[in-house]
């Protein structure tokens, strides 16, 4: 069974630039995570994603935003990128709120985006 | 709101035990996670706990006291590959699940 696949690995982009990071999660897992991981630092939570539906933000400005497609993919959308938003952008998938048991969040491997 | 407190960094020997420490305040606790980072990597997952008490997998274990707001994980036998950084991380319960990761404490395992 595959696991939570990111694209792309790496992405580099200009200050001002827009990014776009995809994410695809787990057959069957219908929540999405996204989170950022700057150099030395802990995860930082972005976004999260159920039944194409935004259930929670975390701290970050409105140029950071996303979505989720029918098929439980979803897509991380940063624009006016800033020389901060340098960081491992990683996507976890669990199974989704109506879950009776306790969500486990499985990691993709992050693509590491780079603004110069 | 929640708020996680583990130490930043330890070194331990190889073949040895070492116990990471972490602390939790919570308004509505659901579940309690540990993951392991290897640098420039994703998580993984190692394990979880719901209700008070010890998990043992393999030469993991981890520990939940819920009155105390307290989980350690336990890594036996040390081997060099266990270097890495281990998260702690708290699951909140009400309509929608939210967790919450602390900063990691980044291990190091010398000879």
């Amino acid at each position: 069974e595959a696991g939570v696949t990111q694209s792309p690995t790496h992405l580099i982009k200009t200050r001002g630039q827009q990014a776009t990071l995809r994410c695809s999660p787990i057959s069957g897992h219908t929540s999405v995570y996204w989170y950022q991981q700057a150099l030395g630092l802990g995860l930082q939570f972005l976004l999260w994603y159920d039944e194409g539906e935004e259930r929670n933000r975390g701290n970050f400005p409105p140029r950071f935003s996303g979505r989720q497609f029918p098929n439980y993919s979803s897509e991380l959308n940063v624009n006016a990128l800033e020389l901060e938003d340098s960081a491992l952008y990683l996507c976890a998938s669990s199974l989704g709120d109506r879950a009776t048991r306790l969500n486990i969040q499985y990691f993709g491997a992050g693509t590491r985006l780079s603004v110069l | 709101g929640q708020n996680i407190d583990q130490p930043t960094e330890m070194t331990a020997t190889e073949g040895a035990i070492v116990q990471i420490n972490c602390t939790y305040q919570t308004s509505g606790f659901n579940g309690l996670f540990w993951y392991q980072q290897h640098a420039g990597e994703a998580p993984t997952f190692l394990s979880y706990n719901v209700l008070d008490g010890l998990e043992e997998k393999g030469r993991f274990s981890s520990f939940l006291s819920r009155s105390k707001g307290y989980s350690y994980l336990l890594l036996k036998e040390l081997q060099m590959k266990d270097s890495a950084s281990y998260l702690c991380a708290v699951s909140e319960s009400g309509g929608y699940q939210k967790v919450t990761f602390g900063i990691g404490t980044k291990l190091q395992v010398i000879p």
